[in-house]
């Protein structure tokens, strides 16, 4: 069974700032990860995944993620955020062998202020 | 092209009554999964399909929910003698198969059911 921990549920952050959302994750077997951006009122969006290979991984938008397997963590980062990144951002993983089901962190609301 | 499109994009329903979600997925995808997410939650896998077959359905939470995909494309999701804590938001989500790793999936824009 998998589990993923957002430690932060929401993040306030001022325009043209940095930012980092941090995910945890537990599981018995080995995981693809990825994270997910919900725009208010819209479905699920991919924003990056790791399958395997090169830890660090670019998504859209800007936003990148480095896979910390010592540490079962699988943060996103951004080093200049838009007030269109606005939205809520959720951490997933799946687990080898399982079909492609996603299990879900709790999400994390980003803030971009002015 | 078009997307995963669900319907109805609201449902109201009073406690006791059967509803039915529709997931119509996008064209020559195999997989279609359903996903349930409460208010201020992330979304919380019920059960997927490969074409018409049902593979995993570990997620859905008792025998009052069932799902099928006759045909291998649109699914519909059931819930009998709803009760309140069923009110949530049940997205769908389509891939294609994946030969190496999962591929992407994509979301619909949800039905947000409302038990009173």
């Amino acid at each position: 069974a998998q589990s993923v921990t957002q430690l932060d549920s929401q993040v306030p952050v001022f325009e043209e700032a940095p930012v980092e959302l941090r995910c945890n994750y537990s599981s018995s077997v080995s995981v693809y990860l990825f994270w997910y951006v919900q725009y208010p009122n819209q479905g699920l969006q991919l924003l990056l995944k790791y399958l395997s290979g090169s830890t660090l991984v670019k998504g859209i938008n800007g936003f990148e993620a480095e896979f910390n397997k010592s540490q079962t963590s699988f943060h996103l980062r951004k080093p200049s955020v838009h007030i269109s990144d606005t939205a809520e951002y959720f951490c997933a993983v799946s687990g080898y062998n399982q079909g492609g089901k996603l299990i879900f962190g709790q999400g994390t609301e980003l803030s971009v202020k002015p | 092209g078009a997307g995963v499109s669900q319907s109805p994009r609201y449902k109201v329903t009073k406690r006791g009554q059967d509803v039915a979600l529709r997931c119509d997925p996008i064209s020559g995808h195999v997989s279609l999964y359903w996903y349930r997410q409460a208010l201020g939650q992330g979304p919380e896998f019920l059960t997927y399909f490969n074409y018409e077959a049902q593979q995993d359905k570990s997620g859905l939470p008792n025998d009052r929910f069932s799902a099928e995909r006759p045909e291998g494309s649109i699914s519909t999701l059931t819930i009998q003698r709803t009760e309140q804590r069923d009110s949530a938001m049940y997205r769908c989500a389509s891939s294609l198969y994946g030969r190496r790793g999962p591929p992407e999936q994509y979301f619909g824009p949800g039905t947000r059911l409302t038990v009173t």
